[in-house]
């Protein structure tokens, strides 16, 4: 069955720092993937998604991941966090049902 | 307007109450869905609503019975609810049903309504 692992529970850095979040899933064909946040409160936002082409995606917000086929891999990352980024990130990819399946999530803290 | 949205933000009810939630989009979108998401958890799909035609039932119980009354707007009647069921319940439309290329569309979401059964 199509899966999301997203193995950090939670993850701490600095403004200012660079970020990744990892994120493996499980799926026999090419998977349809996506980033979501979740700020407090809030439903979940798009921040990108990756269905075929660039292996490198950019999205809103300064977020960018990369898809590696090699590793069953699709992270996260950011240059420069800012501390408006704290919030919940959801990996998540669509199965052969053609439903969304979410991760268990990464709560991002963002230290001043 | 890209906006999904979701009323009450809050409610509070007891085991023999009768509520609505509601969800509403006026992005001209074909597809709405309901998540039902626990703390610290992912959104879990409820239902699937493709046309105002109900397409996905996730085996979620009868005491929620969600409702498409036209293209803009989406209800789930809440009836004899358990404590178990407090949760966050999420609205989301998209332009057709298909998650994938085929439809390469993104659902959106609303903020959700917390709901609590005392």
């Amino acid at each position: 069955a199509q899966s999301v692992t997203q193995p950090d529970i939670h993850i701490t850095v600095s403004e200012g720092a660079s970020l990744e979040l990892r994120c493996n899933y499980s799926y026999g064909a090419t998977p349809y993937l996506f980033w979501y946040v979740q700020s407090p409160g809030q439903g979940l936002q798009l921040l990108l998604k990756y269905f075929s082409g660039d292996t490198l995606v950019q999205g809103i917000k300064g977020f960018e991941a990369e898809f590696k086929r090699s590793q069953s891999s699709f992270n996260l990352r950011k240059p420069s966090v800012h501390w408006s980024d704290a919030a919940e990130y959801f990996c998540a990819v669509v199965n052969r049902d053609d439903k969304i399946i979410f991760g268990k999530g990464t709560r991002l803290h963002i230290l001043p | 307007d890209t906006e999904v949205t979701q009323t009450p933000k809050h409610l509070v009810m007891g085991m023999t109450n009768k509520k609505s939630l509601k969800c509403e989009q006026h992005m001209g979108h074909r597809a709405m869905y309901w998540y039902k998401q626990k703390a610290k958890k992912p959104p879990e799909l409820m239902f699937v609503y493709s046309y105002e035609k109900l397409s996905i039932n996730e085996s979620v119980p009868s005491r929620f019975s969600p409702e498409c009354p036209n293209s803009s707007l989406l209800n789930l009647h809440l009836h004899a609810l358990q404590p178990e069921d407090s949760a966050l319940y999420l609205c989301a439309s998209s332009l057709i049903r298909t998650a994938g290329p085929r439809g390469n569309n993104e659902q959106f979401f609303g903020p959700g309504t917390r709901l609590t059964v005392l």
